[in-house]
């Protein structure tokens, strides 16, 4: 079906909590990203996976981590959330490297208080 | 490093008339470039994407974009713009190594009035 699913799409936590954030791809792609996007900054990218257990710092790393253990499944995991992680994330996948094609998921709207 | 920079925040244009965003590059050899369109709500989807051959690269809803290794620049034009076409643009590079992402430009908020 060709899609890249993101749960949730919107969620609030306090400073301090753990937040996860999931995606999900039906493409059987190796690559898979996790990207932030703010007003002013446009899309930075966080990390990259480029299969299960092979993951690679992007940009902006610091404050995150991810886990991928199955090659549909791509999680990003923000121990003790801060207040400047206030963002929308975006997941994407291509089949191989960024010379394909991105499919993006729908965002998730995080807001740490 | 490399960049890519969309001089224009907005634009805003009439419905049925043309539009073009600009975007310039900066990166040493030869980059894949792209076009994404976000809609409101949603994620980013491919507009083109070029690399190598003709220069004008023919895109989804009637977009095309042009490439200047000259200029190092990835203009998108379309000739006759929709309401639906509101959006926001987004241009992009990749290097042409494996997997080291795309790098974005800030974007261009396009709106169309009737």
């Amino acid at each position: 079906d060709m899609k890249v699913t993101q749960m949730p799409r919107y969620l609030i936590k306090r400073m301090g909590e753990n937040v996860l954030l999931e995606c999900g791809q039906d493409m059987s792609h190796e690559t898979m990203y996790w990207y932030r996007q703010d007003p002013g900054l446009g899309l930075q990218l966080i990390y990259i996976s480029y299969d299960v257990d092979s993951n690679s710092e992007g940009d902006i790393p610091k404050g995150y981590r991810v886990s991928r253990k199955k090659r549909e499944h791509f999680s990003l995991i923000l121990d003790s959330a801060k207040t400047n992680q206030t963002s929308v994330y975006f997941c994407a996948s291509s089949l191989q490297g960024a010379s394909e094609r991105l499919f993006f998921g729908h965002g998730t709207k995080l807001s740490v208080l | 490093a490399q960049s890519v920079t969309q001089p224009d925040a907005r634009v805003t244009v009439s419905e049925g008339a043309s539009l073009q965003l600009r975007c310039k590059y900066s990166y040493s050899g030869t980059p894949y470039l792209f076009w994404y369109v976000q809609y409101p709500r949603q994620g980013l989807q491919l507009l083109l994407k070029y690399y190598s051959g003709d220069p004008v690269v023919q895109g989804v809803n009637g977009f095309e974009a042009e490439f200047s290794k000259s200029n190092s620049s990835f203009h998108l034009r379309k000739a006759s713009v929709h309401w639906s076409d509101s959006a926001v643009y987004f241009c992009a590079l990749s290097r042409n190594n494996y997997a080291q992402g795309l790098t974005f430009g800030l974007g261009t908020r396009v709106s169309v009035f009737p």
